[in-house]
């Protein structure tokens, strides 16, 4: 496994401008997640995807930010108009087929935005 | 809904003494719960897990934690600290209604001092 790749790393980017985040996951895990962290704080779910459907979104994705996984594999996340408040690490995580609530979540490396 | 409490935003302790960083949960269902490690800058590394098997799991590195019901508590603790253990630790609990999503803690920094 090369496990959950994210695209790009970090991101600078000046306030009212449109970013877009790439997450890869292992391959042939069917469930894909997206996660949002701010400093001293912990990961916090913004939406997760079961093969190309986006099956929840937390009330903290608002309608500025979409997300997609067109083939039920790689997503990505868009943030339209960039506040910053959006400033944070945006962190992708898969899990295996057939995934019950016990089954591992693997994290990508994360995504730092900078909003400015 | 579920939760998860951390007691501690940071702990400190001395190389080779024992680690104990606390995690209390709430849930309405009989949970999995998870701790996770994250270094400066770098993703969630899974240290272990309790899926409703053996209460005292144990994971990589040296950590273990116990699930106790009674208490509402999976503790996470390793019987003599590295430096290479200094890092932010996670607790989570997932949420069998919700996907297999993880609720995480707020997190406890753990520093080690030589």
């Amino acid at each position: 496994d090369t496990g959950v790749s994210q695209d790009p790393r970090h991101k600078i980017t000046k306030r009212g401008q449109n970013v877009t985040f790439r997450c890869d996951p292992i391959s042939e895990h069917n469930r894909l997640y997206w996660y949002r962290q701010t400093l001293g704080q912990g990961p916090e779910f913004l939406t997760y995807f079961q093969n190309e459907a986006q099956l929840e979104k937390s009330r903290l994705l608002s309608d500025r930010f979409s997300a997609e996984r067109p083939k039920g594999s790689f997503s990505t996340l868009e943030i339209q108009r960039t506040e910053q408040g959006d400033s944070a690490m945006y962190l992708c995580a898969s899990s295996p087929l057939g995934a019950t609530s016990g089954n591992t979540i693997y994290f990508g490396e994360g995504s730092w935005l900078t909003v400015v | 809904a579920q939760s998860v409490t951390q007691l501690g935003s940071h702990v400190s302790v001395s190389e080779g003494a024992l680690v104990l960083l606390r995690c209390n949960y709430s849930s309405s269902v009989p949970p999995y719960l998870f701790w996770y490690v994250q270094y400066p800058n770098q993703g969630l590394q899974l240290l272990l897990k309790y899926t409703s098997a053996a209460t005292l799991v144990k994971g990589i590195n040296g950590f273990e934690a116990e699930f106790k019901k009674s208490e509402t508590s999976f503790h996470l603790t390793k019987p003599s600290a590295h430096m290479s253990d200094a890092a932010e630790y996670f607790c989570a609990v997932s949420d069998p209604n919700q996907g297999g999503k993880l609720i995480f803690g707020q997190g406890t920094e753990l520093s080690v001092k030589p």
